[in-house]
């Protein structure tokens, strides 16, 4: 079956600095990939997503290239802010269905 | 706007003790799930629904069940809790076949006593 492995945390940033999340998967076939992010609190929202190789998908200046050769989906940001402190979850999609990562927890510092 | 919404947000209860929790979406997506989230654990799919009157086990659906009636509501039932179901409960819906994108609800914490 498909399963999604992410990067354990939890992870802790100054403002400003540069973010990678990484996130490999395996799947049959070729899946979607996406990248979720939870508040505190809050349900998970989707922060971006790409559903075939080399696409890359961005939001919110975060951003995460489908690599088919090496299964990843790392999660990139150039410049965190305190607000993207959050739970952030990698997944892979097929069949309608999602199968998630454990989850990283991020802290940025003022 | 379209939404899909949780009842109660938050739920004590004791062991034995039977617990539906609501989910309720107005986007009249065929497919909806429910999922717990511990830690360590991330989500782990309980049960899934695509249509009414169609329902699957999950991952983890040992001592839970859902209905779907109607398009809008797939409610979760604990027939007998335990204090192993003690998590946070999310709903999430999605379009049709043809998208794996998942919108998610503000989730349920169901503590068991």
């Amino acid at each position: 079956g498909n399963s999604v492995t992410q990067m354990e945390g939890p992870v802790t940033l100054s403002e400003e600095a540069f973010l990678t999340i990484n996130c490999t998967y395996t799947a049959t076939g070729y899946p979607s990939l996406f990248w979720y992010v939870q508040y505190p609190g809050e349900g998970l929202q989707l922060l971006l997503k790409a559903t075939k190789a080399d696409d890359k998908g961005s939001n919110k200046g975060f951003e995460a290239t489908y690599r088919k050769e090496t299964t990843s989906f790392h999660l990139e940001k150039g410049s965190v802010q305190v607000s993207d402190s959050a739970v952030y979850f990698c997944a892979s999609g097929s069949a309608r269905q999602l199968t998630f990562g454990s989850g990283t927890q991020l802290t940025v510092l003022p | 706007d379209a939404e899909i919404t949780q009842s109660p947000r938050h739920k004590i209860t004791e062991t034995g003790r039977q617990v539906t929790l609501a989910c309720h979406q107005t986007w009249n997506h065929n497919n909806m799930f429910w999922y717990r989230q511990d830690l360590g654990h991330g989500l782990r799919l309980i049960h899934y629904s695509y249509g009414v009157q169609d329902t699957n086990k999950g991952e983890v659906s040992d001592g839970y069940s859902v209905s779907r009636s109607n398009t809008e509501d797939l409610p979760l039932t604990l027939e007998s809790a335990a204090s192993s179901q003690t998590s946070v409960y999310f709903c999430a819906s999605s379009e049709s076949k043809a998208s794996e994108t998942q919108y998610f609800g503000p989730g349920t914490r169901l503590l068991v006593l």
